[in-house]
């Protein structure tokens, strides 16, 4: 089992719908959590952050964690073709860690 | 204000050769990490400092890697005797301070190994 599994995709979506992207994760001691964007040939950017358990909203995007079932999610409402991306989890490893560890990424295609 | 530096942008070297990359994290910050990233994969950790003591060298492949920070700022990452699987784009990341906190990106060097 990986680290963290995130579904290759891509993911394609029209433009304003509701795209929903999922990751798990092995470490049960992890207690930070990131959604990064890394378009293509850039850098990863970040996106959300989220440390409790339950939804965290910022803006379009909203990032949900279940640490008993070691699931981070991000949905992005009315998806734009700007959000065209490759979206990476990223884990902080272990309760007193510092390393990213991060999933493969999922591919998201929003088609207008 | 400025970002994670990370030069050269590109660097084409024959195999054999030893190469140094630089990152410049932002201002004020502490923390400096070290990641490789393949094509379609996300960044993996290499090496971690706080301040200038290295951490955690957990990531490093082998000891062709080495990396410093003697200042507490800037840091280089050498891969002595470069060998082909080396060619990948390296990034670096900075964080405010010693915890679980955002690590925000450089725009990383292309590294390619002939």
């Amino acid at each position: 089992q990986k680290e963290v599994e995130q579904n290759s995709g891509p993911l394609s979506v029209p433009e304003g719908a509701i795209a929903s992207l999922n990751c798990t994760y092995s470490d049960r001691g992890s207690q930070s959590f990131f959604w990064y964007r890394q378009y293509s040939g850039k850098s990863p950017e970040l996106i959300m952050s989220i440390y409790s358990n339950g939804d965290k909203e910022d803006g379009r995007f909203t990032a949900q964690l279940n640490k008993a079932s070691q699931y981070v999610s991000l949905l992005i409402r009315d998806s734009q073709p700007s959000d065209s991306a490759t979206y990476l989890c990223a884990v902080i490893w272990g309760e007193y860690g510092n390393k990213l560890v991060f999933g493969a990424g999922t591919i998201l295609r929003v088609k207008s | 204000g400025a970002g994670v530096s990370q030069s050269p942008r590109y660097k084409v070297t024959k195999r054999g050769q030893d190469v140094a990359l630089r990152c410049d994290p932002i201002s004020g910050h502490v923390s400096l990490y070290w990641y490789r990233q393949a094509l379609g994969q996300g960044p993996e950790f290499l090496t971690y400092f706080n301040y200038e003591a290295q951490q955690d060298k957990s990531g490093l492949p082998n000891d062709r890697f080495s990396a410093e920070r003697p200042e507490g700022s800037i840091s280089t990452l050498t891969i002595q005797r470069t060998e082909q699987r080396d060619s990948a784009m390296y990034r670096c990341a900075s964080s405010l301070g010693d915890g679980q906190e955002t690590q925000y990106f450089g725009p990383g060097t292309r590294l390619l190994v002939l």
